[in-house]
């Protein structure tokens, strides 16, 4: 079962330059998530979706944008990366049964210089 | 809004002993969840037990039990037996029922040691 699954694991950028990460679940859960874990602060929320076509912004939106074009895929944006966003990414997703529980994906660390 | 705050950067426990790591968390809301999910070096986000709060029982799931006082607040995690494999970085989160969001708020979390 490959559940939630980010590409890619690490990457490193540029101040200044763009990329896209990729949340894809096969649990054809409805709702997916954005988190961004720093030291001594947990994990916190960035972007979400509760449906197919459907994004919302979270705890700390600022300098990301989501898409939800297809249920399985839930993909985050740093349109111009900066060096705060170097942090830990995980998404996750739930379904609308199963005891309200967040499955997470493995991570992608991204630094950026 | 609700916080999750653990107050415990760090915990370390002997082998075959017992450890509780704490958590407290603020909300004005009657029904919600929480949940502590453990995180390895590995980085992959476990689910360890989960408590609804119109649950009086506390939860167990074999060597990993809560201490939930609703009153109070606080949600504690035990574990019994500590092995090797649970050293991991901890983390307490708050779920509202009255959102249908299902976001989670997470608690800065606690590295725990286990020591042979």
């Amino acid at each position: 079962n490959a559940g939630v699954t980010q590409t890619p694991k690490f990457r490193v950028l540029k101040t200044g330059q763009s990329m896209t990460l990729l949340c894809a679940q096969d649990m054809n859960h409805e709702y997916m998530y954005w988190y961004r874990q720093d030291p001594g602060m947990g994990l916190r929320l960035i972007h979400y979706s509760v449906g197919e076509g459907t994004t919302a912004k979270g705890e700390v939106p600022d300098g990301y944008n989501v898409s939800r074009l297809k249920k399985q895929n839930f993909l985050l944006g740093l349109e111009s990366a900066a060096p705060s966003q170097t942090s830990v990414y995980f998404c996750a997703s739930k379904g609308v049964e199963g005891g309200n529980i967040q499955y997470f994906g493995a991570g992608t660390r991204l630094s950026v210089l | 809004a609700q916080t999750v705050t653990q107050s415990q950067p760090e915990m370390s426990v002997q082998e075959a002993e017992t450890v509780t790591l704490s958590c407290t968390y603020d909300t004005s809301e009657s029904d919600y969840y929480l949940f502590w999910y453990k995180q390895p070096p590995s980085r992959q986000m476990i689910l360890v037990i989960r408590q609804e709060a119109y649950k009086q029982q506390n939860a167990t799931e074999n060597r990993f039990s809560v201490n939930f006082q609703k009153a109070a607040k606080s949600f504690s995690l035990k574990i019994s037996d500590s092995q090797l494999g649970d050293a991991a970085m901890y983390f307490c989160a708050y779920r509202s029922d009255s959102s249908n969001t299902g976001k989670l708020i997470f608690g800065q979390g606690t590295t725990l040691q286990v020591k042979p």
